[in-house]
Protein backbone atom coordinates (compact mmCIF):
# COMPACT_ATOMS: atom_id res chain seq x y z
CA UNK A 1 0.00 0.00 0.00
CA UNK A 2 1.08 3.55 -0.84
CA UNK A 3 1.48 5.88 2.37
CA UNK A 4 1.16 9.07 2.29
CA UNK A 5 3.62 11.12 4.53
CA UNK A 6 2.60 15.30 5.74
CA UNK A 7 5.08 17.60 7.01
CA UNK A 8 4.92 19.27 9.03
CA UNK A 9 1.98 17.89 11.25
CA UNK A 10 1.27 21.61 12.50
CA UNK A 11 2.78 25.11 11.63
CA UNK A 12 1.96 28.57 13.31
CA UNK A 13 3.05 31.46 11.26
CA UNK A 14 1.83 35.36 10.77
CA UNK A 15 -0.65 36.84 8.22
CA UNK A 16 0.94 37.81 5.45
CA UNK A 17 3.64 35.02 5.59
CA UNK A 18 3.91 32.70 2.95
CA UNK A 19 3.37 28.87 3.67
CA UNK A 20 4.65 25.39 2.65
CA UNK A 21 3.45 22.21 3.33
CA UNK A 22 5.02 19.13 1.87
CA UNK A 23 3.28 15.44 1.04
CA UNK A 24 5.63 12.72 0.46
CA UNK A 25 4.37 9.23 -1.13
CA UNK A 26 5.64 6.40 -1.13
CA UNK A 27 5.62 5.58 -4.37
CA UNK A 28 5.36 7.07 -7.61
CA UNK A 29 1.74 8.57 -8.26
CA UNK A 30 2.48 10.87 -11.45
CA UNK A 31 0.40 13.59 -10.68
CA UNK A 32 -2.76 11.95 -8.75
CA UNK A 33 -2.20 14.37 -6.09
CA UNK A 34 -5.43 16.70 -4.41
CA UNK A 35 -5.23 19.00 -1.34
CA UNK A 36 -7.93 19.42 0.73
CA UNK A 37 -8.99 22.02 2.88
CA UNK A 38 -11.18 21.45 6.42
CA UNK A 39 -11.91 23.90 8.72
CA UNK A 40 -12.98 23.16 12.55
CA UNK A 41 -16.16 21.70 12.47
CA UNK A 42 -16.43 21.71 8.83
CA UNK A 43 -16.73 19.22 5.59
CA UNK A 44 -13.18 18.88 4.13
CA UNK A 45 -13.03 21.12 1.07
CA UNK A 46 -11.05 19.91 -2.24
CA UNK A 47 -8.22 22.85 -3.13
CA UNK A 48 -6.57 21.33 -5.63
CA UNK A 49 -6.02 18.51 -7.87
CA UNK A 50 -3.94 16.87 -10.36
CA UNK A 51 -1.02 18.45 -7.90
CA UNK A 52 -1.42 21.66 -9.50
CA UNK A 53 -5.00 22.21 -10.84
CA UNK A 54 -6.90 25.20 -8.47
CA UNK A 55 -10.47 23.98 -8.02
CA UNK A 56 -12.65 26.54 -9.08
CA UNK A 57 -13.76 29.66 -6.83
CA UNK A 58 -10.25 28.73 -4.77
CA UNK A 59 -8.16 32.07 -4.12
CA UNK A 60 -5.16 32.41 -6.02
CA UNK A 61 -3.26 32.01 -3.23
CA UNK A 62 -3.04 29.02 -3.01
CA UNK A 63 -1.19 26.78 -5.16
CA UNK A 64 0.07 23.17 -5.48
CA UNK A 65 3.32 21.51 -7.53
CA UNK A 66 5.09 18.29 -7.64
CA UNK A 67 4.76 14.79 -9.44
CA UNK A 68 5.64 11.44 -8.49
CA UNK A 69 6.46 11.19 -5.01
CA UNK A 70 6.91 14.65 -3.57
CA UNK A 71 4.44 17.52 -3.78
CA UNK A 72 4.17 20.88 -2.06
CA UNK A 73 1.34 22.73 -1.37
CA UNK A 74 1.77 26.51 -0.91
CA UNK A 75 -0.10 30.23 0.63
CA UNK A 76 1.63 32.19 -0.60
CA UNK A 77 -0.07 35.09 1.42
CA UNK A 78 -1.53 33.47 4.66
CA UNK A 79 -4.30 35.09 5.73
CA UNK A 80 -6.82 34.98 8.76
CA UNK A 81 -9.37 32.68 7.33
CA UNK A 82 -7.22 30.08 5.99
CA UNK A 83 -6.74 28.67 9.51
CA UNK A 84 -7.44 24.97 8.79
CA UNK A 85 -6.41 21.71 8.78
CA UNK A 86 -5.02 20.35 4.94
CA UNK A 87 -4.52 17.40 3.73
CA UNK A 88 -2.92 15.78 0.39
CA UNK A 89 -4.69 12.88 -0.79
CA UNK A 90 -3.89 10.06 -3.27
CA UNK A 91 -6.67 9.59 -5.80
CA UNK A 92 -4.86 6.80 -8.33
CA UNK A 93 -6.91 3.90 -7.14
CA UNK A 94 -6.72 3.51 -2.86
CA UNK A 95 -7.51 7.18 -1.96
CA UNK A 96 -5.15 7.57 0.65
CA UNK A 97 -4.69 10.42 2.77
CA UNK A 98 -2.00 12.29 4.60
CA UNK A 99 -2.21 12.56 8.15
CA UNK A 100 -2.74 16.51 8.06
CA UNK A 101 -0.74 19.86 9.00
CA UNK A 102 -2.49 22.08 10.92
CA UNK A 103 -2.17 26.02 10.30
CA UNK A 104 -2.51 28.26 13.01
CA UNK A 105 -1.61 32.25 13.18
CA UNK A 106 1.15 33.10 15.23
CA UNK B 1 -25.31 20.42 -8.42
CA UNK B 2 -25.01 17.32 -6.44
CA UNK B 3 -25.59 17.04 -3.39
CA UNK B 4 -25.06 14.57 -0.65
CA UNK B 5 -27.17 13.45 2.77
CA UNK B 6 -25.99 10.55 5.38
CA UNK B 7 -28.28 8.95 7.18
CA UNK B 8 -28.43 5.91 9.66
CA UNK B 9 -27.87 5.30 13.49
CA UNK B 10 -25.76 7.13 15.56
CA UNK B 11 -25.26 4.64 18.13
CA UNK B 12 -24.47 1.37 17.52
CA UNK B 13 -23.56 -1.86 19.72
CA UNK B 14 -20.03 -3.28 20.01
CA UNK B 15 -19.97 -6.74 17.76
CA UNK B 16 -22.98 -4.94 15.64
CA UNK B 17 -22.80 -3.58 12.37
CA UNK B 18 -22.80 -0.61 11.49
CA UNK B 19 -25.41 0.68 8.38
CA UNK B 20 -25.01 3.89 6.82
CA UNK B 21 -26.99 5.21 3.56
CA UNK B 22 -26.27 8.32 1.21
CA UNK B 23 -28.66 9.63 -1.01
CA UNK B 24 -27.26 11.31 -3.92
CA UNK B 25 -29.33 14.19 -5.07
CA UNK B 26 -28.88 16.96 -8.07
CA UNK B 27 -27.79 14.12 -10.19
CA UNK B 28 -28.49 10.19 -10.98
CA UNK B 29 -26.20 7.77 -9.37
CA UNK B 30 -26.85 5.47 -12.51
CA UNK B 31 -25.80 8.05 -15.14
CA UNK B 32 -22.01 6.69 -14.53
CA UNK B 33 -18.90 8.99 -14.76
CA UNK B 34 -19.13 9.02 -10.64
CA UNK B 35 -17.22 6.93 -7.69
CA UNK B 36 -18.91 6.96 -4.44
CA UNK B 37 -16.97 6.66 -1.36
CA UNK B 38 -17.27 6.48 2.13
CA UNK B 39 -14.61 8.60 4.66
CA UNK B 40 -14.40 8.81 8.15
CA UNK B 41 -13.08 11.17 10.91
CA UNK B 42 -12.12 9.75 14.61
CA UNK B 43 -12.97 12.76 16.57
CA UNK B 44 -9.66 14.89 16.57
CA UNK B 45 -7.74 12.94 14.07
CA UNK B 46 -7.64 12.48 10.53
CA UNK B 47 -9.02 11.83 7.39
CA UNK B 48 -9.38 7.76 6.53
CA UNK B 49 -10.81 6.29 3.54
CA UNK B 50 -13.13 3.21 3.40
CA UNK B 51 -14.34 2.55 -0.08
CA UNK B 52 -15.99 3.21 -3.27
CA UNK B 53 -18.41 2.06 -5.48
CA UNK B 54 -18.60 2.89 -8.96
CA UNK B 55 -22.36 2.88 -10.08
CA UNK B 56 -21.79 -0.45 -12.04
CA UNK B 57 -21.60 -1.99 -8.59
CA UNK B 58 -17.48 -2.39 -8.66
CA UNK B 59 -15.93 -2.13 -5.70
CA UNK B 60 -12.63 -0.95 -3.88
CA UNK B 61 -12.15 -1.05 -0.32
CA UNK B 62 -9.14 -0.15 2.01
CA UNK B 63 -7.13 -2.89 2.84
CA UNK B 64 -6.83 -2.34 6.37
CA UNK B 65 -10.44 -2.25 6.91
CA UNK B 66 -11.82 -4.87 3.89
CA UNK B 67 -12.33 -7.72 5.71
CA UNK B 68 -15.48 -5.96 7.17
CA UNK B 69 -16.79 -3.27 4.75
CA UNK B 70 -19.66 -3.75 2.06
CA UNK B 71 -20.25 -0.97 -0.43
CA UNK B 72 -23.28 -1.24 -2.09
CA UNK B 73 -25.40 0.78 -4.67
CA UNK B 74 -29.23 1.16 -4.83
CA UNK B 75 -29.68 3.15 -8.41
CA UNK B 76 -33.09 2.59 -7.92
CA UNK B 77 -33.33 5.09 -4.77
CA UNK B 78 -30.46 6.99 -6.13
CA UNK B 79 -28.32 5.55 -2.86
CA UNK B 80 -25.35 4.08 -2.02
CA UNK B 81 -24.57 2.03 1.13
CA UNK B 82 -21.93 1.58 3.58
CA UNK B 83 -21.79 -2.05 6.03
CA UNK B 84 -19.14 -2.26 8.43
CA UNK B 85 -19.63 -5.52 10.98
CA UNK B 86 -18.04 -6.38 13.95
CA UNK B 87 -17.92 -2.61 15.15
CA UNK B 88 -15.84 -2.03 17.97
CA UNK B 89 -15.40 1.50 20.05
CA UNK B 90 -12.49 2.30 17.13
CA UNK B 91 -15.03 1.96 15.34
CA UNK B 92 -16.50 5.45 16.65
CA UNK B 93 -15.87 8.10 13.99
CA UNK B 94 -17.74 10.82 11.91
CA UNK B 95 -18.84 9.07 8.44
CA UNK B 96 -18.90 11.39 5.22
CA UNK B 97 -20.11 9.63 1.96
CA UNK B 98 -18.53 11.99 -1.15
CA UNK B 99 -18.60 11.48 -4.39
CA UNK B 100 -16.10 12.23 -7.47
CA UNK B 101 -15.76 12.46 -11.14
CA UNK B 102 -14.51 9.44 -13.31
CA UNK B 103 -14.49 9.26 -17.35
CA UNK B 104 -11.19 9.30 -19.24
CA UNK B 105 -10.02 11.36 -16.58
CA UNK B 106 -9.97 10.28 -12.62
CA UNK B 107 -11.15 13.11 -10.15
CA UNK B 108 -10.72 13.04 -6.45
CA UNK B 109 -14.12 13.63 -4.47
CA UNK B 110 -15.12 17.55 -4.46
CA UNK B 111 -18.93 16.51 -3.39
CA UNK B 112 -19.18 15.75 -0.20
CA UNK B 113 -22.05 14.76 2.66
CA UNK B 114 -22.34 16.89 5.73
CA UNK B 115 -20.85 13.71 7.71
CA UNK B 116 -22.61 11.82 10.55
CA UNK B 117 -21.53 11.16 13.72
CA UNK B 118 -21.54 7.20 14.41
CA UNK B 119 -20.53 5.83 18.13
CA UNK B 120 -20.19 2.27 18.96
CA UNK B 121 -20.62 2.08 22.54
CA UNK B 122 -22.81 -0.45 24.59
Amino acid sequence: DIQMTQSPSSLSASVGDRVTITCRASQGISNYLAWYQQKPGKVPKLLIYAASTLQSGVPSRFSGSGSGTDFTLTISSLQPEDVATYYCQKYNSALTFGGGTKVEIK
Amino acid sequence: QVQLQESGPGLVKPSQTLSLTCTVSGGSISSGGYYWSWIRQHPGKGLEWIGYIYYSGSTYYNPSLKSRVTISVDTSKNQFSLKLSSVTAADTAVYYCAGGEKTTVTYPPDYWGQGTLVTVSS
